[in-house]
């Protein structure tokens, strides 16, 4: 089955202790993001990968790394968290880097509380 | 920078009810437009996309039609079920900054029975 896989669903933690959400998918797409859900702000793209050792910043970037070593993961680091990263995150991808028309399909959801 | 703005919810209609659910936005270029929609603890999915202007997407009864000359991709259903009630997203996704698709805050449909 087509899918991207988000890990852990859920995490509570405390400020800085350094965290990492995993994210794969075995569509072998070119293109994966990252994006915050924050009631009322819609979701927000924290950064984005276009190819294998190519990422690039989004709108939301402070606070947080990503890598990407192979085309099928995508994972995010928070490496001090802050309470103001307690948020729903969504890893997303699609096939090509290059097309606007594909849209992206996304994981099931990582739910982070940093207290 | 580009931009997407949608009605602000909840919206709370009962079953069989006819649906509107206003999106516009703005862009340099030529988008592409989509409506996502998310059914609760659960990620995004694919609802219907266009792709150009006068493109009308479509999928389980749900439409949209993708105007240029008012900048907007209003989200149609002429009746609708319990089952629909979830949060609804517009977005957009251009051919510049990273092909990076822009959203709207989103819209809560709660449907009665």
């Amino acid at each position: 089955e087509a899918q991207v896989t988000q890990n852990p669903r859920y995490l509570i933690t405390v400020t800085g202790k350094k965290l990492t959400v995993t994210c794969s998918q075995n569509m072998n797409h070119e293109y994966m993001s990252w994006y915050r859900q924050d009631p009322g702000l819609g979701l927000r793209q924290i950064y984005y990968s276009m190819n294998v050792e190519v990422t690039d910043k989004g709108d939301v970037p402070e606070g947080y790394k990503v890598s990407r070593k192979e085309k099928r993961n995508f994972p995010l680091i928070l490496e001090s968290p802050s309470p103001n990263q307690t948020s729903l995150y969504f890893c997303a991808s699609s096939p090509s880097r290059v097309v606007a028309d594909q849209p992206q399909h996304f994981g099931d959801g990582t739910r982070l509380s940093i207290l | 920078g580009d931009s997407v703005t949608q009605m602000e919810g909840p919206v709370t209609l009962s079953e069989e009810a006819f649906l509107t659910i206003n999106c516009t936005y703005t862009a340099t270029g030529y988008p592409s437009l989509f409506w996502y929609v998310q059914y609760p603890g659960e990620g995004l999915q694919l609802l219907l996309k266009a792709t150009k202007a006068d493109d009308k997407g479509s999928n389980k009864g749900f439409e949209a039609t993708y105007r240029k000359e008012t900048t907007s991709f209003h989200l149609e259903k002429g009746s609708v079920q319990v089952s629909d009630s979830a949060v609804y997203f517009c977005a957009l996704r251009g051919n510049t900054g990273g092909f990076k698709t822009i959203f709207g805050a989103g819209t809560r449909l709660f449907v009665k029975a």
